[in-house]
């Protein structure tokens, strides 16, 4: 069955660069879009940006300049990597896999808590 | 941006009544229009997409109308469990947006 999990480290220090993994299972990184979405506590969703079925990325643009998504199809893995982290970038991260159709995100993971704080 | 502004912020409802939840969009998103219900401390859950189209495991309480700009998410007898936030979501252009939430609390 399909499945997405993240991964990484769950507290990083302001100004450093947060690395996260989103390892899939059940479909195929050639096929799908893999999403990063993250939610700071009590708070509601935001879209973080895709790595599509083809290689291909976009980003928020409120992100775009600290962000970067990448993926090795090998490992089913999708990397995410945001620069110069501040403490209202703490938030649960979470990957999800987006219908190619519609843009409904069918499959999510559980999420990570990562939290911005020295 | 697509701007989707969720209405009512918070709604109490009694389990059993009808109740109805709209997102109402900056621009058209013709029926690209997704509603997701999200649990304390869980990942969100695909309701309804398409605007309307029902999802497999999803109970036939929940239902979606609209189009373009206006869209509704209807539960036909609200049952305990169904207390949650409720977001909608458009994936008709980029960057992919969400509404701020429903919450649904018991009166």
């Amino acid at each position: 069955q399909v499945q997405l999990k993240e991964s990484g480290p769950g507290l990083v220090q302001p100004s450093e660069t947060l690395s996260l993994t989103c390892t899939v299972s059940g479909f195929s990184l050639t096929s799908y879009g893999v999403n990063w979405v993250r939610q700071p506590p009590g708070k509601g969703l935001e879209w973080m940006g895709t790595i599509w079925n083809d290689g291909s990325t976009d980003y928020n643009s409120a992100l775009k300049s600290r962000l970067s998504i990448s993926r090795d199809t090998s490992k089913s893995q999708v990397f995410l990597k945001m620069n110069s982290l501040q403490t209202e970038d703490t938030a649960i991260y979470l990957c999800a896999r987006e219908d190619y159709y519609d843009g409904s995100f069918a499959y999510w993971g559980q999420g990570t808590l990562v939290t911005v704080s020295s | 941006d697509v701007v989707l502004t969720q209405s009512p912020a918070t709604l109490s409802v009694t389990p059993g009544e009808r109740i109805s939840l709209s997102c109402r969009a900056s621009e058209s998103v013709d029926t690209y229009l997704h509603w997701y219900q999200q649990k304390p401390n869980e990942s969100p859950r695909l309701l309804i997409k398409y605007a309307s189209q029902s999802i497999s495991g999803i109970p036939s309480r929940f239902s979606g109308s609209g189009s373009g700009t206006d869209f509704t998410l209807s539960i036909n007898g609200v049952e305990l469990e169904d207390l949650s936030i409720y977001y909608c979501q458009q994936g008709n252009s980029l960057p992919r947006t969400f509404g701020a939430g429903t919450k649904l609390e018991l009166k």
